[in-house]
């Protein structure tokens, strides 16, 4: 199964970007790569995803290198609902096809005024 | 849109007591999966379910038993409340296997054993 790194913690100032980084230098081809974040108390929520081209949506984009080991979650106006753990995440097929989310740690960011 | 939901928000169990934490969806979404999330942890898989009548073991099955008779609705019960089931339970839903699909969330359920 491929693994994710991420920083522990971020801060970011409010109203600029902020960029979370995520290696996954074990992917496979056929892996796409999830960001979810979690805001506190609150259960996880989905952001985006991209298997190898660089995805936006409303809430943010996505970068994803070239040779898919490390990608970049990209909040372009960060707001202070904006404070979470944002969870990068490589959907995993189990034996049987059916998949299952791995949850590292995240990383925890911080908006600040 | 009420997406999933969760009930009940939260309990507090004594040891060796039984309950069923309830999960229901109205996305008419195939999958359905229980996640426990331990204080400063990500989330741990339970069990999951391919659709009515399918159920499977994922990363921490013990303790816990499901069922899957409805497409909207997968209980987790807990038969023995030991002191280490503390935890936030949450429950999810996703609309197919393919890797493209997100799953989606309920706002959990807080459980303490004592």
């Amino acid at each position: 199964d491929a693994k994710t790194t991420q920083p522990t913690s971020m801060d970011c100032a409010e109203g600029r970007a902020a960029n979370l980084p995520c290696n996954h230098s074990t992917i496979s081809g056929n892996e796409y790569v999830y960001w979810y974040r979690q805001i506190h108390s609150q259960g996880p929520q989905y952001i985006i995803h991209g298997l190898k081209n660089n995805e936006t949506n409303e809430m943010a984009s996505l970068i994803i290198t070239e040779d898919r080991k490390s990608s970049t979650l990209i909040l372009p106006h960060a707001t202070l609902r904006d404070t979470a753990v944002y969870y990068c995440i490589v959907r995993v097929l189990s034996n049987f096809g059916n998949e299952k989310l791995t949850f590292g740690t995240g990383t925890r960011l911080t908006i600040i005024p | 849109n009420a997406g999933v939901t969760q009930t009940p928000k939260f309990r507090i169990l004594k040891i060796g007591q039984s309950m069923t934490l309830q999960c229901t969806q109205d996305m008419n979404h195939n999958y359905m999966y229980w996640y426990r999330q331990d204080p400063g942890m990500g989330l741990k898989l339970i069990y999951y379910s391919v659709g009515a009548g399918i159920t499977d073991k994922g990363e921490v099955p013990n303790g816990y038993n499901v069922s899957r008779s409805t497409t909207e609705d997968f209980p987790l019960r807990l038969e023995l409340a030991a002191p280490s089931q503390t935890s936030v339970y949450f429950c999810a839903s996703s609309y197919a296997q393919i890797s493209n699909q997100p799953q989606h969330f309920g706002d959990g359920t807080r459980l303490s054993i004592l």
